[in-house]
């Protein structure tokens, strides 16, 4: 079947503007997961959605990331008033959920420069 | 806290050539699951091998080999018979057994070693 999807694949903006990048996970997976992966360094844990809920919002590192998730699929991850420390790529991935042996499956991610 | 230390940024193997990639953990717990993932410039993060801690045989699929050593905190790759398409950065990770309150395994990420495959 399918895997995980992302767009745009490819992001520049101007700092200031507001960007929304988009993930559609593998049908049927619950959980589904947002990293950021900056220059140089391992992937950053942003949030975690169950479902359509984000119980676990710890990663995201200010008040200008917000992320939704609708209908138990398709999730976006909203930056807003873009700075060029956001220039990162963001990836996305899901997972079936409540399986013993849980394994995250990665989109091809979103790579976001802010000028 | 878990960390993941991947200590060699980049690592050149000569095609056929066996190569090996490091990577050590810290944690406190006694069941978890450590991963080799392997991204591509195309950026999809495929993985590679997954290693149950409570399991004292290594893990294996194909070309590729884990050599685990649990009192060592030790989890290295072993890529054998080396081909040009396993040049790609290289990341190994921790999940613990256990879900957080919120409900999800946290993954810990070392920060990637990149393999060239030298024709």
């Amino acid at each position: 079947g399918a895997g995980v999807s992302q767009s745009p694949s490819n992001k520049v903006t101007e700092k200031g503007k507001d960007v929304e990048l988009r993930c559609d996970p593998i049908s049927g997976h619950t959980a589904l997961y947002w990293y950021r992966q900056s220059l140089g360094q391992g992937l950053e844990f942003l949030i975690y959605f169950q479902g359509n809920s984000a119980p676990d919002k710890s990663g995201l590192p200010s008040d200008r990331f917000s992320a939704e998730r609708t209908g138990g699929s398709v999730s976006t991850l909203t930056i807003q008033r873009t700075q060029q420390e956001d220039s990162a790529v963001y990836l996305c991935a899901s997972s079936p959920e409540l399986a013993t042996q849980e394994t995250q499956y990665f989109g091809p991610g979103t790579r976001l420069l802010v000028l | 806290a878990q960390t993941v230390t991947q200590s060699q940024p980049e690592m050149s193997v000569q095609e056929a050539e066996t190569v090996t990639l490091s990577c050590t953990y810290d944690t406190s717990e006694s069941d978890y699951y450590l991963f080799w993932y392997k991204q591509p410039p195309s950026r999809q993060m495929i993985l590679v091998i997954r290693q149950e801690a409570y399991k004292q045989q290594n893990a294996t699929e194909n070309r590729f080999s884990v050599n685990f050593q649990k009192a060592a905190k030790s989890f290295s790759l072993k890529i054998s018979d080396s081909q040009l398409g396993d040049a790609a950065m290289y990341f190994c990770a921790y999940r613990s057994a256990i879900r957080w309150p919120s409900g999800t395994y946290k993954y810990i990420f070392g920060t990637g070693t990149r393999l060239k495959v030298l024709a």
